[in-house]
């Protein structure tokens, strides 16, 4: 089975600073790497996502992450934060064929002026 | 392109009554699935639906219950509601067999 943790639950940082929000998973096959994000009162939206090949993936809003295979890790990654990035942020894989996403916790990102 | 449209938004039901709750995929999306964000929990898997059939069923009771129309809409039957059924449920829909979900708004149940 999969697991998803997600290492910090809160993270504050100040506006126009950078920001990484660490995810580790578990597997015993391949997987699929998504990280979405739900701002308040709302659904979840598709930040980035790792099918396969390079492993630094380019997402929306600026952000981006690096899969690690050997660290099973795929951070979340911002150079600098705005206020309209304050929401919260999910890391979950899935193994193909499997079409059941797992989530992690979830971290929340606030943004400090 | 409309995206997943979810409905109702907002419901506030009692303890033992039962609810429905409705999905439309995007246009050519034949799965379907369902989430459960219940505070302190996470989202938890429930259900997917894919070309009609349940395909995958997460780790809740028997009282959860769906179905998917031949449009690939799908509902979402709760029975005998409980308190710790209040949450956040979200439906997201993809091509069959791809990986990636698109998530609608979701509909927030309260159980009084």
């Amino acid at each position: 089975a999969q697991s998803v943790t997600q290492l910090d639950s809160q993270v504050p940082v100040f506006e126009e600073a950078p920001v990484e929000l660490r995810c580790n998973y578990s597997s015993s096959v391949s997987v699929y790497l998504f990280w979405y994000v739900q701002y308040p009162n709302q659904g979840l939206q598709l930040l980035l996502k790792y099918l396969s090949g390079s492993t630094l993936v380019k997402g929306i809003n600026g952000f981006e992450a690096e899969f690690n295979k050997s660290q099973t890790s795929f951070h979340l990654r911002k150079p600098s934060v705005h206020i309209s990035d304050t929401a919260e942020y999910f890391c979950a894989v899935s193994i193909q064929g499997a079409q059941k996403l797992v989530f992690g916790q979830g971290t929340r990102l606030t943004i400090n002026p | 392109e409309a995206g997943v449209t979810q409905s109702p938004t907002h419901l506030i039901k009692t303890r033992g009554q039962q609810v429905t709750l409705r999905c439309s995929p995007i246009s050519g999306h034949t799965s379907v699935y369902w989430y459960q964000q219940a505070l302190g929990l996470g989202l938890q898997f429930l259900l997917w639906y894919d070309e009609g059939e349940e395909r995958n069923r997460g780790n809740f009771p028997p009282r959860f219950s769906g179905r998917q129309f031949p449009n690939y809409s799908s509902e979402l039957n709760v029975n005998a509601l409980e308190l710790e059924d209040s949450a956040l449920y979200l439906c997201a829909s993809s091509f069959s067999g791809a990986n990636v979900l698109t998530f609608g708004a979701g509909s927030r149940l309260t159980v009084l």
